[in-house]
């Protein structure tokens, strides 16, 4: 069965300060994607990332970068210069089967990043 | 539209009635996707349907939830005899369907809540 497991249920950060949100996964398909995901207090679901577990290099984003720890089953979100407007819920995901249509994607149940100025 | 579609964008009903939950996915989007978040909480899978394939109903809570997608595009979310519990943002999410890392759009979501 997969899992999704995001420890830091709250983090707050000074402004201009980087940020590393936690994220483990448990899946026996050697073949998966992951994902992450910003929610502002607005509610709508923001696609940030995607890392495949075959790819050889981190996926990153602008500010975005992920560090992905195939050994460990770790795929934390790295936030540079973080900005107040980075205020939100952010959720991990992941999807078995990285080539698929076939699998569903399940979500962590989040952490909540505060930016302080 | 530009974008994921959902109807009504708030349902308050009272326990033991039945409900339904509309999505319009993007056009030409074979992948959709139910799911709910309670307050302050991730979200929880509920349904999966990917073109013509069986949908993926591993996420429903209980027999009392449905859902269906007609034509392959616009999809219903049933509830019957609702139960408190059920309070929720109800969100749906579509995808060209190809899998890998493609983008999940996700609608605005459908609040409800049972008095």
């Amino acid at each position: 069965a997969q899992k999704i497991t995001q420890t830091q249920p709250g983090m707050f950060v000074q402004e201009k300060e980087a940020v590393t949100l936690d994220c483990t996964y448990d899946t026996s398909d050697p073949s998966y994607g992951l994902f992450w995901y910003k929610q502002p207090s607005s509610g709508e679901m923001i696609f940030l990332i995607y890392q495949g577990s075959y790819d050889q290099q981190n996926a990153t984003e602008g500010r975005y970068s992920l560090n992905f720890q195939k050994a460990r089953k770790s795929a934390n979100l790295v936030i540079s210069a973080s900005q107040l407007g980075d205020s939100a819920m952010y959720f991990c995901a992941m999807r078995e089967g990285a080539n698929s249509s076939a699998s569903k994607i399940i979500f962590g149940s989040g952490t909540r990043l505060s930016i302080r100025p | 539209g530009a974008g994921v579609s959902q109807s009504p964008s708030n349902k308050v009903t009272e326990k033991g009635k039945d409900v339904e939950l509309r999505c319009d996915p993007i056009s030409g989007h074979t992948a959709l996707y139910w799911y709910r978040q309670s307050l302050g909480q991730g979200l929880e899978f509920l349904i999966y349907f990917q073109g013509n394939s069986a949908p993926d109903k591993s996420g429903l809570p209980s027999d009392r939830f449905s859902a269906e997608r007609t034509g392959g595009s616009v999809s219903t979310l049933t509830i019957q005899r609702t139960q408190q519990e059920d309070s929720a943002v109800y969100l749906c999410a579509s995808s060209l369907g190809f899998g890998g890392g493609e983008t999940q759009y996700f609608g605005p979501g459908t609040r409800l809540l049972v008095l």
